[in-house]
């Protein structure tokens, strides 16, 4: 089992639509939790980081369930400048020091 | 204040040739992070320092690859030789420091990364 999971995608949804994203961690001890964006051709750069009583920034909101370890990203009233790959960043402690590890992305199209 | 720095940002090179990449963090960052993504995957982690010290490169190809950060600060990421398959970007990132969790606190910072074409 990977360390971090993703489904690739692509999304494909129409402007204005709702769209979640799911990412499944399989270290019960990671600590820290985040998603970055990814544009084509660019370098990820954070989103938001990812509160255990879950937070909302804007029309993002993110959620954790550590039960079940999973991460959750919701997108309300996407934009066609949302179109973009999405990273699950889990950030884990091993051997005295937080262990990163990214998710393959999940590809997000926002369509007219 | 200034981001993660790295050059150079585009290199083309036949297989077998080697390579450079030079990165300089962001000023106060004690880890520094190498990552190689490949054109529709994920990055995936090459080696992390903290300050000079490696601290992980299990997935650091050492046949062909090095890197180094001697005085603590800058590094540089070499390929030799190298191969189709190194084809990719090589991304460069910081963070305060991974020997402390400040939770969120620890936000992973990348540069723009060099993008390597071997033909």
């Amino acid at each position: 089992r990977k360390e971090v999971e993703q489904d690739p995608g692509p999304f494909n949804v129409p402007e204005g639509a709702t769209v979640a994203f799911n990412c499944t961690y399989s270290n019960s001890a990671s600590q820290s939790f985040f998603w970055y964006r990814q544009d084509c051709r660019k370098e990820p750069k954070l989103l938001m980081s990812v509160y255990s009583s879950g937070n909302e920034d804007g029309r993002f909101t993110a959620q954790l369930n550590r039960a079940s370890q999973y991460i959750s990203l919701l997108i309300r009233d996407s934009k066609l400048s949302d179109s973009a790959t999405y990273l699950c960043v889990v950030n884990a402690g091993s051997g005295g020091y937080q262990k990163v590890t990214f998710g393959t992305g999940t590809k997000l199209q926002v369509i007219p | 204040e200034a981001g993660v720095a790295q050059s150079p940002r585009y290199k083309i090179i036949e297989k077998r040739q080697s390579v450079a990449f030079w990165c300089n963090p962001i000023s106060g960052h004690a880890t520094l992070y190498w990552y190689q993504q490949i054109l529709g995957q994920g990055p995936k982690l090459l080696i992390q320092f903290q300050n000079n010290g490696v601290v992980d490169d299990s997935q650091l190809p050492k046949d062909r690859f090095s890197a180094e950060r001697l005085k603590g600060v800058d590094s540089t990421l070499k390929i030799q030789p190298a191969k189709l398959e190194d084809s990719a970007v090589y991304l460069c990132a910081s963070s305060y420091n991974i020997f402390r969790d400040r939770g969120s606190g620890n936000t992973i910072y990348f540069g723009e990364g060099s993008w390597l074409t071997v033909v």
